[in-house]
Formats: C-alpha cells, structure tokens, sequence
C-alpha cells in the first residue's frame, strides 16, 4: 500500500518568511502525488500536483513542490508566507490496484502565519 | 469546470434518525465517486469508493449497513448516515473522478451534528 507521512501537525512562520511543508511517501511504484489547502469549514482545494515529467511542480497561490525520488520526498514551499496562506494542508498519493484508484490522504499540516 | 457540489452543507438530526447526503458532479460524468470523513482536526479517512450503477467498495472497519452509499447516475451519489449517533458526527466530503489517474475533484463538504 502506498502512503505518505507529513512531518510536523503545525507549522508557524512570520508573514514574508519562507514556508516549508514536508512530506515523504512509501511508494513501490512510481507515485502521483497531491498537495491540497483546506480552509476553515471548507472543502479540499487542489494546490498542485505530481504525475511524470518534470520534477518542480508549479501550483496555485505561489506555491511550488519538488518530486526527490533519492529522497522519497515531495515537500510543498512559498518563498514569501501571506497571512492568507493560514490554513491546513494535506499531502496526498494515489492508489492504484485492480479495483480502483483512490486518494489516500496524510496527516495534514496546520500553517500558522505571525504578523 | 470539474465542479462538486454537496447538499446539504450542514444539518442537525437527532440520535436515531437517518440522513442523507448527496455529492453533484456539476459539469462532468463521474465515473467513480468517493467518501471521506473528517474529524475536528484530523485528516481525511477514506470511507467508501463507488463506481456508477455497481456497489460500493468499503474500507476496512467502515459499517456498509450503516453508511449506505448509492451511486445511482454520473453525476450523483448520496450517503445515507442510518441511525445516527452523536459519534457520527463529522464532516463528510466526496469527490469525483472524471477517469483513473489525477482527475479526482472534491466538493465543499457537509458538516454533520447529531444530537
């Protein structure tokens, strides 16, 4: 089965620091991999995403993730933290067997943000 | 596109009552659809896959007797919470997939109270 496991529930940065969200997965087979934002009381909303080719995956709001293979890593980054980047975020993989594909969901990482 | 809809997005319901949920595809056909829970301040845990007009796929130690899922159409599934219990309460997102790999879009949630 594959997984992925986020280091750290919480997070706080200063407004206009640089915000690291890390995130390992167990994979035996070459991974998609997701990061999704929940805000308070709302759904999931999809940040970015890892399925083949380049390895620097650009998404929404600023931020960007690295596929590291040698490392089993696809950490989620934002040079400068906004105050509205205060939220949880999930990394995620996908799962695929005979049956079907899901999502299978990390911990999650709360991301705090000081004035 | 590639919007989710959920209805209701929060409801009350007494201990004993049944509740359904129902998850749109707004503008696609989805051919699967999933179920997930989310307690205060944890991750998503997968509940449920279902393929349209077949049954649902359970995860393990989720009760099918008690959340039935029908996925009756390519654009909508419901869950039926029977018999809710306060434990029950949760907040309950689904997605959609338009096919197997990346394209798995959530909707915004239901918060469900039992009293």
């Amino acid at each position: 089965a594959q997984s992925v496991t986020q280091l750290g529930s919480h997070v706080s940065v200063s407004e206009g620091a640089l915000v690291l969200l890390r995130c390992n997965y167990s994979s035996s087979v070459p991974p998609y991999l997701f990061w999704y934002v929940q805000y308070p009381n709302q759904g999931l909303q999809l940040l970015l995403k890892y399925t083949t080719g380049a390895t620097l995956v650009k998404g929404i709001n600023g931020f960007e993730a690295e596929f590291k293979k040698s490392e089993t890593s696809f950490h989620l980054t934002k040079p400068s933290a906004h105050m509205s980047d205060a939220a949880e975020y999930f990394c995620a993989v996908l799962e695929e067997n005979s049956s079907a594909s899901k999502i299978i969901f990390g911990s999650g990482t709360r991301l705090s943000i000081r004035p | 596109g590639a919007v989710v809809s959920q209805h209701p997005s929060w409801v009350i319901c007494k201990s004993g009552t049944s509740v359904k949920i129902e998850c749109r595809s707004l503008d696609f056909q989805a051919t699967t659809m999933f179920w997930y829970r989310q307690f205060p301040k944890q991750s998503l845990m997968l509940m449920a896959t279902s393929n349209e007009g077949s049954k649902a796929t359970y995860e393990q130690g989720v009760e099918k007797d008690k959340f039935l899922i029908n996925h009756a159409s390519l654009t909508l599934s419901t869950l039926t919470v029977t018999s809710a219990h306060p434990e029950d309460s949760s907040f309950y997102i689904c997605s959609a997939s338009t096919r197997t790999g990346d394209g798995q879009y959530f909707g915004p949630g239901t918060r469900l109270t039992v009293t």
